[in-house]
């Protein structure tokens, strides 16, 4: 089974901080993204890797960054918290594909 | 521009009341079709890929089909449990070793007794 675990469920922060989440998977995939998912919006892409310190922007990247160090971690950034980035973010991973894209259980993120 | 479009955004049935999801797409050339089943608070679950017009997969209670503008997902005597949401998602023939998909915003699904 595919195990892909994010650093919190439930994350509040205030405006202007700086946001680490971070998403760890135990399969050994090479492809990891990262998705933020609103009410009427559906799931949009931010950033997504496809090999240790390899990057791509997806559909809606300003206001992030992302590091991939080790193959199994990926992690988004928030540099500066504002108020329009409170929603749910999901970690997927995919193995060398293109192939299925696996999730994991979200973060809820509110910048107050 | 891939765009995928389900309806209807939300349907009750009652248990055993059997329906179907529909999902609507248009892409630059379809690689595979997803299905994911979403509960709230929850990351979405795999339930199935479909890569050609008139394939089907069953698991349980579900069944997808896929034409080459639509995919079903056909609900057999649903039961409480099968509440949740249903995200459609398609994969572009792109080049390139990550795939990027395009998700429908769901169908909203509650099973009553």
């Amino acid at each position: 089974d595919v195990k892909v675990t994010q650093s919190s469920r439930y994350l509040v922060k205030r405006t202007g901080e700086k946001v680490f989440l971070e998403c760890v998977q135990d399969m050994d995939h090479e492809n990891m993204f990262w998705y933020r998912q609103d009410p009427g919006l559906g799931l949009r892409l931010i950033y997504f890797s496809y090999d240790v310190k390899m990057k791509e922007k997806g559909d809606i990247p300003e206001g992030y960054s992302v590091s991939r160090e080790k193959k199994e971690r990926f992690s988004l950034i928030l540099e500066s918290a504002s108020t329009n980035q409170t929603s749910m973010y999901l970690c997927a991973t995919e193995g060398q594909g293109p192939d299925t894209q696996y999730f994991g259980p979200g973060t809820r993120l509110t910048v107050l | 521009e891939d765009q995928v479009t389900q309806s209807p955004e939300a349907l009750r049935l009652q248990e055993g009341e059997s329906s179907s999801l529909n999902c609507s797409y248009t892409v630059s050339g379809l690689r595979g079709l997803f299905w994911y089943r979403q509960d709230p608070g929850k990351g979405p679950e795999f339930l199935f890929t479909l890569y050609s017009a008139g394939e089907e997969k069953e698991k349980e209670r579900l069944k997808a089909t896929l034409t080459k503008k639509e995919s079903f997902l056909h609900i057999t005597a649903p039961k409480p449990e099968d509440s949740a949401t249903y995200l459609c998602a398609v994969q572009a023939d792109l080049p390139g070793t990550a795939s990027k998909l395009t998700f429908g915003t769901g169908t909203r699904l509650q099973v009553t007794l």
